[in-house]
This record gives structure tokens, C-alpha cells and sequence, in this order.
């Protein structure tokens, strides 16, 4: 079945700088990769997504990158804000979708 | 338009004893899935359901069972639970295709 690997699993930033999440997969039929950002006791809410037919998208600070040939993909926040500061979850899709184990993010004023 | 909505939000459980979360939405999605959200762990698939009368095993089925009682309703049944059910669940649904998931709020389960 499918894998989501998801790197690093804690980031520290100061305000203002670059954050990046990387993420692989293991199933070459997975055709959709979401991003989710959850705050500390709060459901998970979609931030971004990107499917399989577009290498790199991007939505204001946000922007997701695609490798299919290599099976990873990555999120990255620029000038990065306190209220950034929460857990992301990768996730890949074809049939369903399973998540990345997740990355604590924390943006220091 | 309420989303997707669970019940209960907090529950607590003796070893062995049963329960039922409940979850229903009004966007009239096709999928919805049933999560289990530990520490460190993200967010582990238990069962989905692609569309009303059908359902699907995810990554950590064992102990659970599911019923897509609608298009509406998705249920998730602990008929013996275990301390290593203690966890947070989680009700999505979504869109036909590999669409943006809509969570619920979340069950806080405790098995002692």
C-alpha cells in the first residue's frame, strides 16, 4: 500500500525566513497530493494542493513543488509569520489518501 | 451548512466496553474516511467508504468496524475497546475524485 515519508519532523524559523517540508511517496498511481495545516487542538484544514499533471503551484507565501519521476514533493512557506506556526501534514491520493507522519512547525519572532 | 460533525467530542471507556462515533455531513460527498490521530503518528486511515453502500479497510483496521449507514452517515464501532485505542478520531469526507478532505471536529476517545 502507500507510504508517505515526511521530513523534517520538527522546524524552528525566524519570523521572516523560509520554511521547507519534504515529503515522498511510495505509490506510482498516486495522482493528488494535498497539504494540511493543523493548530494545536484544531482539525486539520487544507493549505495547498497540487495533482499529477502540474510540477509546482503556488497561492501567496505558499508555494508546492512535484517530482513524479522521484516520488517527492515539498511545501514552501516564504517570509514566514508567527501564526504559520503549527503541525503540516503531506498526504498522497489515488484511491484514498494517506497521510505524512507530520512536521511541527515554529515560526520565532 | 454544517460541515462535517461528530459525536461525542470527549468520551472516556473501560477496557471492554463498546461504543459508536457518529459522523454525518450536508455536502453531499461522496467519500468520507474515519482517522486516527496519536502523537507523532500524523493521521492513520481506519476504514473509508468511496460512496454509500460501500467500505473499505485503510492502514490500522483491526479493532474497528465501520457502517455508511447513507450518503450522509458514517459510523465507527469499538466493540471491545483496548488502552491502545485511546486516540483522537477523526470524520472526513470529500468530492468524487482525490478531492480536498473536510474534517470534523474530532473525538477525544480515553480507554482506561
Amino acid at each position: 500500500g502507500e507510504n508517505v515519508e515526511q521530513h523534517p519532523s520538527t522546524l524552528s524559523v525566524q519570523e521572516g525566513d523560509s520554511a521547507v517540508i519534504k515529503c515522498t511517496y511510495s505509490d506510482s498511481a498516486s495522482n493528488y497530493f494535498p497539504w494540511y495545516k493543523q493548530e494545536l487542538g484544531k482539525r486539520p484544514q487544507l493549505i495547498i494542493d497540487i495533482r499529477s499533471n502540474v510540477g509546482e503551484k503556488k497561492d501567496q507565501r505558499i508555494a508546492v513543488t512535484l517530482n513524479k519521476t522521484a516520488k517527492h514533493f515539498s511545501l514552501h512557506i516564504t517570509e514566514t509569520q508567527p501564526e504559520d506556526s503549527a503541525v503540516y501534514f503531506c498526504a498522497a491520493s489515488y484511491d484514498k489518501v494517506i497521510f505524512g507522519p507530520g512536521t511541527s512547525l515554529s515560526v520565532i519572532p | 451548512n454544517a460541515g462535517v460533525t461528530q459525536t461525542p467530542k470527549f468520551q472516556v471507556l473501560k477496557t471492554g466496553q463498546s461504543m459508536t462515533l457518529q459522523c454525518a455531513q450536508d455536502m453531499n460527498h461522496n467519500s468520507m474516511y474515519w482517522y486516527r490521530q496519536d502523537p507523532g503518528m500524523g493521521l492513520r486511515l481506519i476504514y473509508y467508504s468511496a460512496s454509500e453502500g460501500t467500505t473499505d479497510k485503510g492502514e490500522v483496521p483491526n479493532g474497528y468496524n465501520v457502517s455508511r449507514l447513507n450518503k450522509r452517515e458514517f459510523s465507527l464501532r469499538l466493540e471491545s475497546a483496548a488502552p491502545s485505542q485511546t486516540s483522537v478520531y477523526f470524520c472526513a469526507s470529500s468530492g468524487q475524485e482525490p478531492y480536498e478532505q473536510y474534517f470534523g471536529p474530532g473525538t477525544r476517545l480515553t480507554v482506561t
